[in-house]
């Protein structure tokens, strides 16, 4: 199996602040990489597939980059809406696992 | 698009669970998608389940496949998921999903099964 790791686990930050999230595959998973958002009580929602394709409504605040085993997530300017967990995702090979997640919090 | 999931709330350790995905806006019959099923819980994580097409392609989980069943009545418009031999390990909120190939594009809002006599 792949096994995907993430960092960091949690962050604090303030609106209007850049972050950067990691997630790293085990083994190279290409391009095959997605994030998926999750606000607490709610179900996920797809933000970016293909590590840099936004899914549509979403920001163009958000931004995916990466391939094979090393990707990142930023967020420019952040809102009070992205204060919530997000999720990397391969679909290389099955099983098709997610990263353990990165809760972003308000500072 | 909307879908719903439902089913028992709890089941007994050994038992089998049974959920049941209700899909409203667009016909799971005539659709180029997957549908599928995914489970989270604090001591695991996001965890991907299976997915089936109406084509009777299915992809279930390895750690999974002996126990666990997809299948669909597109009659209903709805798909299924069904887990045997149910342990403590399997408490979850479990999501149904629409999925383009093997992503999940769009998620039910989940519901929470607990294994527990």
């Amino acid at each position: 199996d792949i096994q995907m790791t993430q960092s960091p686990s949690s962050l604090s930050a303030s609106v209007g602040d850049s972050v950067t999230i990691t997630c790293r595959a085990s083994q190279s998973v290409a391009s095959n990489l997605h994030w998926h958002q999750q606000k607490p009580g709610k179900a996920p929602r797809l933000l970016i597939y293909t590590v840099s394709s936004l899914q549509t409504g979403v920001p163009s605040r958000f931004s995916g980059s990466g391939f094979g085993t090393d990707f990142t997530l930023t967020i420019t300017s952040l809102q009070p809406e992205d204060f919530a967990t997000y999720y990397c995702q391969q679909t290389d090979s099955s099983p098709f696992n997610f990263g353990p997640g990165t809760t972003v919090d308000i500072k | 698009l909307q879908m719903q999931e439902s089913g028992p709330g709890v089941v007994k350790p050994s038992e089998t669970l049974s959920l049941t995905c209700s899909v409203s806006g667009d016909s799971i019959s005539g659709s180029l998608y997957f549908w599928g099923w995914i489970r989270q819980s604090p001591g695991r994580g996001l965890e991907w389940i299976g997915r089936l097409s109406q084509t009777g392609i299915t992809d279930i989980h390895p750690a999974l496949r002996s126990r666990a069943t997809l299948s669909m009545d597109t009659s209903k418009n709805q798909f299924f998921l069904h887990l045997s031999s149910v342990t403590a390990a399997d408490t979850a909120v479990y999501y149904c999903a629409r999925l383009v190939g093997k992503l999940p594009d769009q998620w039910g809002q989940g519901t929470l099964v607990t294994v527990s006599s």
